[in-house]
């Protein structure tokens, strides 16, 4: 197991709502990405934070933004869900911005759309 | 553009005998490459990565994955295979993007190991 958590495990919402995720990073990591998992799909990319700054992004519409904070813990926020953002949401942590350094995947967030 | 394929969607393999898992790359420059693992409704397990040196790599769990510049490949190996490897398994390929860097993954192998 690696140090990074994720909460909540699992959420329903409806669609045109907004949700929060949160990434807690494994110690001495202070960068964190987030990928989307579709059902069936590898890991996309969203983003990355590296010492509170976005520092690279995906394609994702805006409505898909973060936040770090100065722990290194990190939010993931969707607004406006579409039935689409249904998947499995992954955090990631890594030191100095990932650069040749393996990134450690907490167990993931799982959200479903209606 | 950078992008990682991996042609078999499932794998079926007898415990006891080798397995392998294909990868295919391509990617500008010097590639990072990684290979995860995903048990179900678990996050991605890393299993070994190639930055650069031998192009033999060993991982975890007695995986191992040779890096071929010129096939462009990283396929994943091991000599004997286990029911326990039976996972969801990715290869990715790190690229700068912005400053930062990402990991792009392949659709994922489904491993089967068999008794």
């Amino acid at each position: 197991e690696t140090g990074v958590t994720q909460s909540p495990t699992h959420l329903i919402k409806t669609r045109g709502q907004q949700v929060t995720l949160r990434c807690s990073s494994q110690s001495g990591h202070n960068t964190v990405s987030w990928y989307q998992q579709a059902l069936g799909q590898g890991p996309q990319f969203i983003f990355q934070y590296y010492r509170e700054e976005e520092n690279g992004r995906g394609n994702f519409p805006p409505r898909f933004s973060g936040l770090q904070f100065p722990n290194y813990s990190s939010e993931l926020n969707v607004n406006a869900l579409e039935l689409d953002d249904s998947a499995l949401y992954l955090c990631a942590s890594s030191a100095d911005r990932g650069r040749g350094y393996e990134q450690y995947f907490g167990p993931g967030t799982r959200l479903t759309v209606t | 553009a950078q992008s990682v394929a991996q042609p078999e969607d499932q794998v079926n393999v007898a415990e006891g005998n080798p397995l392998t898992v294909k990868c295919t790359y391509s990617v500008s420059g010097n590639p990072y490459l990684f290979w995860y693992v995903q048990y179900p409704n678990r996050g991605l397990q890393f299993l070994l990565k190639y930055i650069t040196g031998d192009n033999l790599v060993k991982g975890s769990y007695g995986f191992e994955a040779e890096f071929n510049k010129s096939q462009t490949s990283f396929h994943l190996k091991k000599p004997s295979a286990l029911v326990s490897d039976s996972a969801l398994y990715f290869c990715a390929v790190r690229f700068l993007t912005g400053g930062g860097n990402k990991l792009t993954f392949g659709t994922g192998t489904q491993l089967k190991v068999e008794l």
